[in-house]
């Protein structure tokens, strides 16, 4: 089955701590996206990309890094900066065509201790 | 500036119930598309409908049904009969025909009482 997976879960780290969230998709899809969301809250953009060695920063970047090695991978690591990383993680994954949806997985709940 | 918004926070109906969820958009451009997602409790977005700027005519799919209006800037969505396993977060988005990004919309929580 095509699809995006988001690993893990629930993900519990100790404040100063940097954490990688991962993001795998088999859609052969060339776009992935970042997103974080909080209560009541909708979604909001951390970082974006287009092509493999090659990603943009959302509106919330700051305190996040992201890569691009794979088409099929997009790992968001949650740095020690980042003052509030206490979210639920949203990773995407569209064709480039911008009449096309976005694809999501299931996401990952980090909670920093 | 783009923008969605959705100003129904949450709302509560008894089951079989008709629900009408709120979007409205604001953009200058003239090419855009709109965006329906549904995200229950697991928390995955799943995707409901897609329509573009050029496309007025409102569409039904089984118990939903969405009515979109380019006069007043909204896509609105119903849902007729309600269930209880329609109860979600639902999230009205746009997307510009020469951006990468989608705009969300904050959601609204929509309970379906038995």
């Amino acid at each position: 089955d095509g699809g995006i997976t988001q690993s893990p879960k629930y993900l519990f780290r100790k404040e100063g701590q940097n954490v990688t969230l991962s993001c795998e998709q088999n859609l052969n899809h060339d776009a992935m996206y970042w997103y974080r969301q909080d209560p009541g809250q909708g979604l909001r953009l951390i970082y974006y990309s287009q092509i493999v060695n090659d990603f943009q920063k959302g509106d919330i970047a700051e305190g996040y890094s992201v890569s691009r090695e794979k088409k099929e991978s997009f790992p968001l690591t949650v740095t020690s900066a980042q003052k509030n990383p206490t979210a639920f993680y949203l990773c995407a994954s569209s064709t480039l065509t911008t009449w096309f949806e976005q694809f999501f997985g299931p996401g990952t709940r980090l909670t920093v201790l | 500036a783009q923008k969605v918004t959705q100003a129904q926070t949450e709302i509560s109906v008894v089951e079989k119930e008709d629900v009408t969820l709120d979007c409205v958009y604001e953009t200058r451009d003239t090419t855009y598309y709109l965006f329906w997602y549904k995200q229950p409790p697991s928390g995955e977005l799943v995707f409901l409908i897609r329509r573009n700027s050029f496309d007025e005519q409102n569409e039904i799919s089984g118990r939903y049904s969405w009515n979109f209006q380019k006069s007043t800037s909204s896509f609105n969505f119903t849902i007729t009969a309600s269930q209880v396993v329609d109860s979600a977060v639902y999230f009205c988005a746009l997307r510009l025909n020469r951006d990468d990004k989608i705009i969300f919309g904050k959601g609204t929580r929509l309970h379906i009482l038995p």
